[in-house]
């Protein structure tokens, strides 16, 4: 199972883009990447999910190197209400099996 | 929006008791999983289960039992309810291809 590392907190202010690196060194071959955000006293919710290069949906946009060893998400022109914390799971595709284990997310906290 | 219900959403109760947290999804998806989160902390994976009469122990010791009779229902069971259990409990299913966790809003559970 691939082990992720990301900062505990990070600041920012309204209307900055930020970016959230995300390590997996041990990622198998197969592993997609997904991140989700989650607000105080609710489950975390979907964000975005890829295997390589750049994916980007309405909301974020997410960049994986060509080791795929590590990711960052990035939020553009972030708001108060992007006040979160944001995990990336690294998971094995679904007929591979596999715990889904969590890291321990990252807080970010956006100033006006 | 998926459909995964948690019941009941806050639940306060004495020690000693027992308690069931009802988790149930529309989704007829196949996996689900049961996470154990305390305040500001991270998402510990307690239970999870393959399908119908297979359920398996998570990475974080738990006191907990989980049952898996029917597809769409995935309940967790304290026998014994102690102070020491008093966290939020979450669930989240599973559909097959490259979908993400689906979560509920938890339970948050209280031992007097």
């Amino acid at each position: 199972l691939a082990k992720t590392t990301q900062p505990i907190s990070m600041d920012s202010y309204e209307g900055q883009e930020v970016n959230i690196t995300c390590s997996h060194n041990n990622i198998a071959t197969n592993d997609y990447i997904t991140w989700y955000q989650q607000f105080p006293s609710q489950g975390p919710r979907f964000i975005i999910q890829g295997y390589k290069t750049k994916v980007t949906n309405e909301v974020a946009s997410l960049f994986i190197p060509a080791d795929r060893k590590s990711s960052t998400l990035s939020l553009p022109r972030v708001s108060l209400s992007d006040t979160a914390v944001y995990y990336c799971l690294v998971a094995p595709p679904y007929n591979q099996g596999g715990k889904l284990i969590f890291g321990q997310g990252t807080e970010l906290s956006v100033k006006p | 929006e998926a459909d995964i219900y948690q019941t009941p959403r806050y639940l306060v109760i004495g020690t000693g008791k027992k308690i069931t947290l009802e988790c149930s999804q529309t989704m007829g998806h196949d996996k689900m999983y049961w996470y154990q989160q305390d305040p500001g902390m991270e998402l510990h994976l307690i239970h999870y289960s393959y399908g119908v009469n297979s359920t398996e122990k998570g990475d974080l010791s738990s006191e907990s039992t989980v049952s898996r009779i029917r597809t769409e229902h995935f309940p967790l069971t304290l026998e014994s309810a102690r102070p020491s259990h008093t966290s939020q409990y979450l669930c989240a299913s599973l559909g097959q291809g490259n979908s993400p966790l689906h979560f509920g809003n938890g339970t948050r559970l209280t031992v007097t």
